[in-house]
């Protein structure tokens, strides 16, 4: 199983602000495989990339998403309040497919 | 516009079986472009991969939950259907179905229905 790890835990920003998550998977993931969500708060999740850097449909352009192998990053360029949520990455390149554990973007 | 909805009782007594029900509305489940997947989430903490189904029938499931769980399809309603057996009190979560592309990633969700296993 492919464990993703997501980090850091909690990032405390303030709007217009830059944000940066990262992704770090336990062994190589073919970028095809790899998925970002937000999921606010009471919410399901929503797609928000796809095959490591194409931006689900309706998501701003301010998301972006890039990396290989081991290590992704989900870009936020200028933070909105309604950005302030949780994120997860996900594998589905080999199964089980999995989740990291979240970061938490929340208002500084 | 596709849309998902979970259905099927909020408390479940240990050791019985969970049993839920996803409709689809705006879309076809027989699609030959995707898969129907099931995801939970426990209470504060973060997402795992349930199993999924192809609207033939042919489905696979997370190995940690394979012994315990089935998933079916029903295409003449446009639903899937998850049951998950020996339920204990480590089961309670939000539980959401979701479409599922064939390159493996989840979209759209439904809203997520609470199952909590208790006495």
């Amino acid at each position: 199983e492919i464990v993703l790890t997501q980090s850091p835990g909690t990032l405390s920003l303030s709007p217009g602000e830059r944000a940066t998550l990262s992704c770090r998977a336990s062994q190589s993931v073919s970028s095809s495989y790899l998925a970002w969500y937000q999921q606010r708060p009471g919410q399901a999740p929503r797609l928000l990339i796809y095959g490591a850097s194409s931006r689900a449909t309706g998501i701003p352009d301010r998301f972006s998403g890039s990396g290989s192998g081991t290590d992704f990053t989900l870009t936020i360029s200028r933070l909105e309040p309604e950005d302030f949520a949780v994120y997860y990455c996900q594998q589905c390149g080999s199964s089980p497919w999995t989740f990291g554990q979240g970061t938490k973007v929340e208002i500084k | 516009q596709l849309q998902l909805q979970e259905s099927g009782p909020g408390l479940v007594k240990p050791s019985e079986t969970l049993s839920l029900t996803c409709t689809v509305s705006g879309g076809s489940i027989s699609s030959s472009s995707y898969y129907w997947g099931w995801i939970r989430q426990p209470p504060g903490k973060g997402l795992e991969w349930i199993g999924s189904i192809y609207y033939s029938g042919s489905t696979y499931y997370n190995p940690s939950l394979k012994s315990r769980v089935t998933i079916s399809v029903d295409t003449s309603k446009n639903q899937f259907s998850l049951k998950l057996s020996s339920v204990t009190a480590a089961d309670t979560a939000v539980y959401y179905c979701a479409r599922l592309e064939l390159l493996g990633w989840f979209d759209p969700w439904g809203q997520g229905t609470l199952v909590t296993v208790s006495s």
